[in-house]
């Protein structure tokens, strides 16, 4: 069954260093997703992204992220200058239409020292 | 502010018998809901989705849902040690590229 890639699946960086987060969405999917878990608490949305451009974000994606698909297969979240709050799981997905269930994959665990 | 409510639990059932999990949301918007199951330290994997009011089966789940009472339910039958897990309910408005509100999730433990 075709799934959601996501590299690295551990990433630990300094405080106010750049990271990227990796995912190859399933193939024939055309809606993107990233949302993150902090310890203990609920998934929470941070941005969707369709045909190229933004859909929609939440009050957590700043100006410190950016999404981009760089290619035809790949689909990046990047946090420009990471704080010690920015420590979660990151978690892609993708749906085949806007009404369709979203899959994600097995999630990037981040932690900022 | 859209809010989707679980009982956090845990709740826990012996093997065999049927464990019920409920959801409340607050958005009437809401037009598409799921069930995923997340494992400690895992990703939330899809288990049941519902758009209609009713019953929808699959296997040993149910999904029940209720909009007049903005009101979503899953029923685990026969529940194995191996359903041991949160559950989360997801809601979206299915309308555009809209994202899942998630609530907090329900522990459930079935005890072998």
């Amino acid at each position: 069954e075709p799934e959601v890639t996501q590299t690295p699946s551990h990433q630990v960086t300094q405080m106010g260093q750049e990271v990227i987060l990796r995912c190859v969405p399933i193939s024939n999917h055309l809606y993107f997703y990233w949302y993150r878990q902090i310890l203990g608490q609920k998934v929470e949305f941070l941005v969707s992204f369709y045909n190229n451009e933004i859909s929609e974000k939440s009050e957590i994606f700043d100006d410190q992220f950016s999404v981009e698909r760089p290619d035809g297969s790949n689909f990046t979240l990047k946090i420009r200058s990471t704080k010690l709050e920015d420590s979660a799981m990151y978690f892609c997905a993708s749906s085949a239409a806007s009404n369709q269930p979203q899959h994600f994959g097995d999630g990037t665990r981040l932690s900022i020292l | 502010q859209k809010e989707v409510e679980q009982n956090s639990g845990p709740l826990s059932v012996p093997e065999g018998a049927i464990a019920s999990l409920n959801c409340t949301y607050s958005d009437r918007g809401s037009q598409s809901f799921f069930w995923y199951r997340q494992y400690s330290g895992k990703s939330p994997e899809l288990i049941m989705f519902i758009y209609s009011n009713g019953d929808k089966e699959d296997g040993r789940f149910t999904a029940q849902l209720n909009k007049a009472s903005q009101y979503v339910s899953l029923l685990i039958r026969d529940s194995q040690p191996s359903d041991s897990a949160t559950y989360l309910c997801a809601v979206n408005r299915n309308s555009g590229n809209t994202p899942l509100v998630f609530g907090k999730g329900t522990r459930l433990s079935v005890i072998a």
